[in-house]
């Protein structure tokens, strides 16, 4: 089945040690996104690729970034996690920017700062 | 400004009990999907809505598009445990700038179902 997958699922690391979280995708989608969730909240969009487009939300802190080497893949990279960044990490995807904008998303990387 | 605003925020009935969750905004919307997301889990997409007006039915969850396109809901009948969950509604506001418009979610109604 054509999906969206995350790994790991459980991330723990320690204060200030840098954190790799990995996604890939089956679906051949041209749009991949990353979000931050917080204990129920609505989604965070911390940025996006169209293709291999770029893109960065204002608020998005410096210490997050992101490659995405082929259309299948994308990594999110944590340089100095803090305590407030133990949360929910998640990875989706959409056909294109414009076709509904439907997103499908991956089960998710929790991640847990020491 | 939070563009949409999810009611009730919170939501726990007795199973076989009706519900409807409401998504609304002062801006119009090309589309809104709705999803679902367990916990632990990813949310997981339900139904888009595109047309004003617009009636889509999932089993026993009935979605509606309003006809400004500026408010969603999502009504479920005779509730199950399996139906507990986060509901978001999300989707891209319709600007006349035209081009990508980026994804706003919903606040979230968590439904808790008690057998």
């Amino acid at each position: 089945d054509a999906m969206v997958i995350q790994n790991p699922r459980y991330q723990v690391t320690q204060f200030g040690k840098p954190v790799t979280l990995s996604c890939s995708q089956t679906l051949n989608h041209n749009v991949m996104y990353w979000y931050q969730q917080k204990s129920s909240q609505a989604p965070k969009l911390l940025f996006h690729y169209y293709d291999k487009d770029f893109n960065n939300e204002a608020d998005t802190p410096d210490n997050f970034q992101s490659r995405r080497p082929n259309t299948s893949f994308c990594f999110l990279d944590i340089r100095s996690p803090g305590l407030g960044d133990a949360a929910m990490y998640l990875c989706a995807t959409s056909r294109d920017r414009s076709y509904t904008y439907e997103q499908y998303f991956g089960p998710g990387t929790r991640l847990t700062v020491t | 400004t939070q563009l949409l605003e999810q009611s009730p925020q919170f939501l726990s009935i007795q199973e076989g009990e009706n519900l409807t969750v409401y998504c609304n905004s002062s801006s119009v919307f090309s589309s809104l999907q709705w999803y679902r997301q367990e916990p632990g889990e990813g949310p997981v997409l339900l139904v888009t809505v595109v047309t004003g007006g617009e009636v889509k039915k999932l089993k026993r969850l009935t979605f509606q598009f309003g006809d400004a396109r500026k408010d969603s809901s999502l009504h479920i009948t005779a509730a199950q445990p399996g139906d507990t969950g986060l509901y978001l509604c999300a989707g891209p506001p319709d600007f006349d700038s035209g081009g990508y418009q980026k994804v706003t979610f919903g606040t979230g109604t968590k439904l808790q179902v008690i057998p």
